[in-house]
């Protein structure tokens, strides 16, 4: 399989619930990161996931998590939501031996939270 | 904070011309810098990248060029088509390697338009 594919691609939630977003990466990337792209501004790092732990975090609150399976997938969560969190959120995955320049982005699941 | 910034939202350039897409940094700890290009409905992919030991490097159309003493990066893509019409971020990385590599900092874009 190759790609990688998020889903939904898009969802409303409400103020103070919570979401889960999905990532199947290209098979054999064991490392995957999630971003956050606000509008009208540039992905912003969230965190990242390399053999189901993380290691690397941005400069989100704990509220944002986020889990790792064994067959190439992941979740993104977000617990209270707030007006804030509407965006693209977008997983990109590698494998850990690669460099930044086979970083493989999904088109994203837009979130808005009204 | 913004470290990485695009200060040009747009751009519009005429089909065969130069464009040049600019890009400052702040950090001097980046040591890696990419460039991505995103259409609509699409995620970003992955155009060029630069080393902090080089100042410059070339595929094809495309040209990175960088000047670490003004902390500045510029694309070139000559000659420009109207297929190159999308976004564009300049992203960056500190110490380069191993788990960093997923851990880049984007800038805000700028939207190129080529017109025929």
């Amino acid at each position: 399989e190759t790609g990688v594919t998020q889903s939904p691609t898009h969802l409303i939630k409400t103020r103070g619930q919570q979401v889960t977003l999905r990532c199947s990466s290209q098979s054999g990337h064991n490392t995957v990161s999630w971003y956050q792209q606000a509008l009208g501004q540039g992905p912003q790092f969230i965190f990242q996931y390399y053999r189901e732990e993380e290691n690397g975090r941005g400069n989100f609150p704990p509220r944002f998590s986020g889990l790792q399976f064994p067959n190439y997938s992941s979740e993104l969560n977000v617990n209270a939501l707030e007006l804030d969190d509407s965006a693209l959120y977008l997983c990109a995955s590698r494998l850990s031996l690669g460099g930044a320049n086979v970083l493989t982005f999904g088109a994203g699941s837009r979130l808005t939270v009204l | 904070d913004q470290q990485v910034k695009q200060n040009s939202p747009s751009l519009s350039v005429q089909e065969g011309r130069i464009s040049i897409l600019n890009c400052d940094y702040t950090n001097s700890m980046f040591d890696y810098f990419l460039w991505y290009k995103k259409y609509p409905a699409e995620g970003p992919t992955f155009l060029i990248s630069i080393s902090s030991i080089k100042d410059k490097n070339e595929d094809g159309r495309f040209t990175v060029f960088l000047n670490k003493s003004a902390k500045h990066l510029s694309l070139h893509i000559v000659p420009s088509q109207p297929g190159d019409s999308a976004v564009y971020f300049c992203a960056a990385l500190s110490n380069a390697g191993g788990t960093s590599y997923g851990k880049l900092t984007f800038g805000q874009g700028t939207i190129l338009t080529v017109h025929p």
